[in-house]
C-alpha cells in the first residue's frame, strides 16, 4: 500500500516552455502533498506544501508564480514549471501524507532537463 | 530551528565491511519522528525506518541496525557486512509535528567496492 506515482519520469523541454508534473496517490487519500527539488549531489529541498482544495504554501525563496501547484483532489497534485529555463533543470520529487500523518510517501521523481 | 546534520559526505568500504552513518539532529519539539531513506542511482527514495521520539529502543532489520540516543540527539545507522547493492546516498530526516514537514540532512554517499 501507500504508493505514489509521478508522471512523467523524465522530460526534456526547450527554454521558455511550461512543463506539468503530476503526482498521484494510488491507494490512499492524501490530504497533504509536498514538492521537493533536488539538484545533483545535493539533498532534497522542500519547495511547497499543498493541501487539497487550498492554496499551496511555498518555502522561502521559491517563486510561486514560476512553480504553480494545484491540489485539486485527494489523489492528485500537479506542479507546473512555467517559462522553464536551464537553471530549473533538476530532479523533482513529490510526497503525499494523510491527515495528521507522520509519514510521507514519496513518488519516484521526475527528472527535468531544460535546454 | 529544526536541523539535521550528516557530517560524513562520502564513505567508501570494501564488501563485507561494516559501515556506520552518523546523524545528529536539533529540534525543540518533544514529539518528532526520525527517518532514514536510501536513494539509489535511480533516484527513487526508499524508506528504511521511522522512529518516534518516545521510543529509544535500538532496532535491527536484517543487516541494518539503528541506534537512537536522545541524550546526544543522534540517530545512527549501521550496515553490517556491506554489499555492492548497498551503494547509494543515505538521508536522515526529521519530521516536525507542528507542520508535518520533513527536514533532510545533506546525505552520505556510500560506495561499496567488490
Amino acid at each position: 500500500g501507500a504508493v505514489v506515482s509521478q508522471h512523467p519520469s523524465r522530460v526534456i523541454c526547450k527554454s521558455g516552455t511550461s512543463v506539468k508534473i503530476e503526482c498521484r496517490s494510488l491507494d490512499f487519500q492524501a490530504t497533504t502533498m509536498f514538492w521537493y527539488r533536488q539538484f545533483p549531489k545535493q539533498s532534497l529541498m522542500l519547495m511547497a506544501t499543498s493541501n487539497e482544495g487550498s492554496k499551496a504554501t511555498y518555502e522561502q525563496g521559491v517563486e510561486k508564480d514560476k512553480f504553480l501547484i494545484n491540489h485539486a483532489s485527494l489523489t492528485l497534485s500537479t506542479l507546473t514549471v512555467t517559462s522553464a529555463h536551464p537553471e530549473d533543470s533538476s530532479f523533482y520529487i513529490c510526497s503525499a501524507g494523510t491527515s495528521g500523518g507522520d509519514t510521507q510517501y514519496f513518488g519516484p521523481g521526475t527528472r527535468l532537463t531544460v535546454l | 530551528a529544526q536541523k539535521v546534520t550528516q557530517a560524513q559526505t562520502e564513505i567508501s568500504v570494501v564488501e563485507k565491511e561494516d559501515v556506520t552513518l552518523d546523524c545528529v539532529y536539533e529540534t525543540r519539539d518533544t514529539t518528532y519522528y526520525l527517518f532514514w531513506y536510501k536513494q539509489p542511482p535511480s533516484g527513487e527514495l526508499v524508506f528504511l525506518i521511522r522512529r518516534n521520539s518516545f521510543d529509544e529502543q535500538n532496532e535491527i532489520s536484517g543487516r541494518y541496525s539503528w541506534n537512537f540516543q536522545k541524550s546526544t540527539s543522534s540517530f545512527n545507522f549501521t550496515i553490517t557486512a556491506s554489499q555492492v547493492v548497498d551503494s547509494a546516498v543515505y538521508f536522515c530526516a526529521l519530521w516536525r509535528s507542528n507542520d508535518y514537514k520533513l527536514s533532510f540532512g545533506a546525505g552520505t554517499t556510500v560506495t561499496v567496492r567488490a
